[in-house]
């Protein structure tokens, strides 16, 4: 079934650390996102993706970063995880940038920084 | 900057009706949407109303007064598989990237 795929699921890690979340989509869609999912914030853009080659800073970047070498995977790394990161973390993807694109959510990934 | 607020919760009894308003603040504007999520589930795209109306879709309608910053989504016909939360979310003048609501937790009682 196309779609978009996240991992890990879950991940318990340790205050310094270096995590990758990565977040994989076969629907051939331009434009990618990753959002963070706090309780009573909603859905707040960490960074994105236009194209394959291109990213940019959304809502809440810092501690964050993203590369997009080719259409398909969009990761997400903190190089040095804080609890403050503790979260759910949602990747999208959406066929372009217009107004009419519909954003297609992966499952997420709950991360939790002791 | 945009700003968006929509009631935090509201609770309904299957089988009735009910509205989920969104206010925004924006500069400059695409559209409004609506998604849904389940407990532990990813968001899904409900509705898009770009032009002031009501968009229609199955048991769920989605309005739009771009005049008065405002929108609703409409559920009908409620079931106990509505319970979940809705995000309104608005695309800035400027930017094709939605802004998400903190969201509305329907809860549905039998």
């Amino acid at each position: 079934i196309a779609g978009i795929t996240q991992a890990p699921t879950s991940q318990i890690l340790a205050a310094g650390r270096r995590m990758t979340l990565r977040c994989t989509q076969d629907m051939r869609h331009n434009a990618m996102y990753w959002y963070r999912q706090d309780l009573g914030l909603g859905l707040r853009l960490i960074h994105y993706s236009n194209t394959a080659g291109t990213t940019g800073k959304g809502e809440v970047p810092d501690g964050y970063s993203v590369s997009r070498a080719n259409t398909d995977d969009f990761p997400l790394t903190l190089a040095s995880a804080v609890p403050s990161q503790t979260s759910v973390y949602f990747c999208a993807s959406s066929e372009g940038h217009r107004d009419t694109d519909t954003q297609y959510f992966g499952p997420g990934t709950r991360l939790t920084v002791l | 900057g945009q700003s968006l607020e929509q009631p935090s919760e509201v609770t309904a009894v299957e089988g009735a009706i009910v509205q989920i308003n969104c206010t925004y603040q924006t500069s400059g504007f695409y559209g409004l949407s609506w998604y849904q999520q389940h407990d532990g589930g990813a968001p899904t795209f409900l509705s898009y109303n770009a032009l002031d109306g009501l968009e229609e879709t199955g048991r769920f309608s989605s309005f739009l007064s771009r005049s008065d910053s405002y929108g609703y989504l409409l559920l009908q016909e409620l079931q106990m598989k509505d319970s979940a939360s809705y995000f309104c979310a608005v695309k800035p003048g400027g930017s094709y990237i939605p802004t998400f609501g903190r969201g509305t937790s329907l809860i549905v009682h039998p």
